[in-house]
Parts: C-alpha cells; sequence; structure tokens
C-alpha cells in the first residue's frame, strides 16, 4: 500500500483563492518531509521539514507538518497562474528502503 | 550554473535495444539518483549514489545498471530495454543524502 498518500489529487481554483494540499505518510522510522513543486519538467524544491523544523513559509508558501497525526500541509494563499503545476511531496523513511518516498502528487490549476 | 544536466532528452528505442541515459552535475554534490517517473506511480528510485565511488539498488532496479564515473557524473544503463521502461527519467544530486534533491530536466524515453 501507500506510503505517502496525496489529496486530493486535482485540483482546480481561480486566481487569488488559498489552497491546501495535504500529504498523510506512514513510514517506520521518520525522518524528513520534502515539498517539491513540478512545473513542465523538473522537480524545484520547496520546503523540507524535519523534527526540528515543523513549519517553514516562504512568500504566500507555507508548510507544516504534524508528526503526531502524520500528516503535512502545503498552504498557498493569494494563487497566481504562475503557481500552477504539480506539488510532489516525498518522506525519508530511515527504517525502510534508502531514498525518498514520493507520493503521486497534487495537479493544481489556478484558473484567471 | 548549469545545475543537474541530462541528456539525451527524447529517445526512441526498440525492444531489446540498449542504451546509455547521462547525468552531469556541477555543484559539488556527493549523492546523486536516478528516478523513474510513470503517470499515476509518482517518482519511484532506481539506483543511487551516496558519495562517490558507491551505488546501491532503490525500489526498481531491475533492468538497470548504473556507473559512477566520478563526483559530477552518474550513467543510467538500460542493457536491453522492455516495454515497460517507457517513462520518463530524472537525475538528481544533493550535497547532503536526500536533503534537498536538485533534479535535472528529465529524459523522455520510448521503448517500441
Amino acid at each position: 500500500e501507500d506510503k505517502v498518500v496525496q489529496s486530493p489529487l486535482s485540483l482546480v481554483v481561480h486566481e487569488g483563492d488559498t489552497v491546501t494540499l495535504n500529504c498523510s505518510y506512514e513510514v517506520t522510522n521518520f525522518r524528513s518531509l520534502l515539498w517539491y513543486k513540478q512545473e513542465k519538467k523538473a522537480p524545484t524544491f520547496l520546503f523540507m521539514l524535519t523534527s526540528s523544523g515543523i513549519e517553514k513559509k516562504s512568500g504566500r508558501l507555507s508548510s507544516i507538518l504534524d508528526k503526531k497525526e502524520l500528516f503535512s500541509i502545503l498552504n498557498i494563499t493569494a494563487t497566481q497562474t504562475g503557481d500552477s503545476a504539480v506539488y510532489l511531496c516525498a518522506v525519508e523513511d530511515g527504517g525502510g528502503a534508502d531514498g525518498l518516498t514520493f507520493g503521486k502528487g497534487t495537479h493544481l490549476i489556478i484558473q484567471p | 550554473n548549469a545545475g543537474v544536466t541530462q541528456t539525451p532528452k527524447f529517445q526512441v528505442l526498440k525492444t531489446g535495444q540498449s542504451m546509455t541515459l547521462q547525468c552531469a552535475q556541477d555543484m559539488n554534490h556527493n549523492s546523486m539518483y536516478w528516478y523513474r517517473q510513470d503517470p499515476g506511480m509518482g517518482l519511484r528510485l532506481i539506483y543511487y549514489s551516496a558519495s562517490e565511488g558507491t551505488t546501491d539498488k532503490g525500489e526498481v532496479p531491475n533492468g538497470y545498471n548504473v556507473s559512477r564515473l566520478n563526483k559530477r557524473e552518474f550513467s543510467l544503463r538500460l542493457e536491453s530495454a522492455a516495454p515497460s521502461q517507457t517513462s520518463v527519467y530524472f537525475c538528481a544530486s544533493s550535497e547532503i543524502f536526500n536533503e534537498k534533491l536538485f533534479f535535472g530536466s528529465g529524459t523522455q524515453l520510448s521503448v517500441l
């Protein structure tokens, strides 16, 4: 079964709206959770959250990590058409296979 | 800075043919990775090199081999391509293993 589950899988909103993307995970030995933005090709790094850093903010984007409930959210306020992308969540499991486990992503479309 | 450079960007192979995907990074990163991305599957790790001189299998290594030629370069070889290997392949690198990966622009591979 999937270890990293993102929801919703797709979302269409209007420019200026605020969106919340979700990522829940189930791993043996949590080390970190990362958010990426994928527009046309290469995913680009947004945030990394660990036990010592459970909230991050950059401009209109912010993310929090809830280690007790095993999820993270990515918030985007005052959305712009340039925010349209697939947003990927990945988790590092220190007790499982090496490497990051990615979710399937949330496809976000911002309409003018 | 070019970042992570992958070649080729597109490739069409016939079943049974072999080819090598090239990847180079100019950020002096220690770790390098090869992922594949399929519709509805998310990014899956094929092989990784945590540091120069080491390589390890990821989640889906069957049918692939890798070479960490030096600190900059990490190649992925398909010895006998199969239609199931039709995918988009991403190379990535990071200074610290599994932290803040930088991705290349991808190789779209079709195996007929």
